[in-house]
């Protein structure tokens, strides 16, 4: 079963506006790391984001994380029609016995329309 | 660095058949993780190898194998193909970042059983 939950399951957008989405997991973890994926392509690495951490940057990119909610969100901020994908969070359990088992979830479908 | 390579991309074998996938990490990475997405199960681990020992196995039948050699390339081997094993197998290659692991995916293999 997957560990984690992403909302919504499909958003479309027009070019320019932000999007959001939203993953919650249920075990403590070490990290939280967002995929995209481009038409049943290989998963691109966006960002990861630690237990520690609340917030983080990357370019278009933001990401904040709420262990006591357990949950995360990916803000893309003025997307684009390339942002067009599936999205997914990962999460790898605390414990120190998970090694190299990433536990994804079902993923959000971005439509960004020109 | 060169990112992660997966050989053959294209894969269609007939039941009954045998397979195996090849990986090479990033160079550098010692841990090797093999993933199975089809759409109605999503993103499920199949195992993980890190200096040729195999640390952590997900919840496949024993026709799903693998092995890692000593340059850290790593092979999957799927015996007696069923229907059910189409899917796109995904290759992860990882470094620690604190209690956890960064993971960095192929762009897969995607294989047809007929």
């Amino acid at each position: 079963s997957q560990q984690g939950e992403e909302d919504p399951q499909a958003l479309s957008i027009q070019e320019g506006e932000n999007a959001t989405m939203n993953c919650s997991y249920k075990t403590s973890i070490n990290n939280l790391q967002w995929y995209r994926q481009n038409s049943g392509r290989g998963l691109v690495h966006l960002i990861l984001i630690r237990s520690n951490e609340r917030e983080k940057h990357s370019g278009r990119l933001r990401v904040t994380l709420d262990t006591s909610k357990k949950s995360s969100s990916l803000l893309i901020t003025a997307s684009r029609a390339a942002d067009t994908a599936s999205y997914f969070c990962a999460t790898d359990p605390d414990g120190g016995t998970s090694y190299g088992k990433l536990t994804f979830g079902q993923g959000t479908i971005l439509t960004v329309h020109p | 660095k060169a990112g992660v390579t997966q050989t053959p991309r294209y894969l269609i074998k007939t039941r009954g058949q045998q397979v195996t996938l090849s990986c090479s990490p990033i160079s550098g990475h010692r841990s090797v993780s093999w993933y199975q997405q089809t759409p109605g199960q999503g993103l499920q681990f199949l195992f993980e190898y890190f200096s040729e020992t195999q640390r952590n196995k997900g919840n496949f039948p024993g026709r799903f194998s693998g092995r890692q050699f000593s340059n850290s390339r790593s092979e999957m081997n799927v015996s007696t193909l069923e229907l059910g094993d189409s899917a796109l197998y995904l290759c992860a290659s990882s470094f620690r970042v604190g209690q956890g692991y960064e993971q960095y995916f192929g762009p897969g293999t995607r294989l047809t059983v007929t």
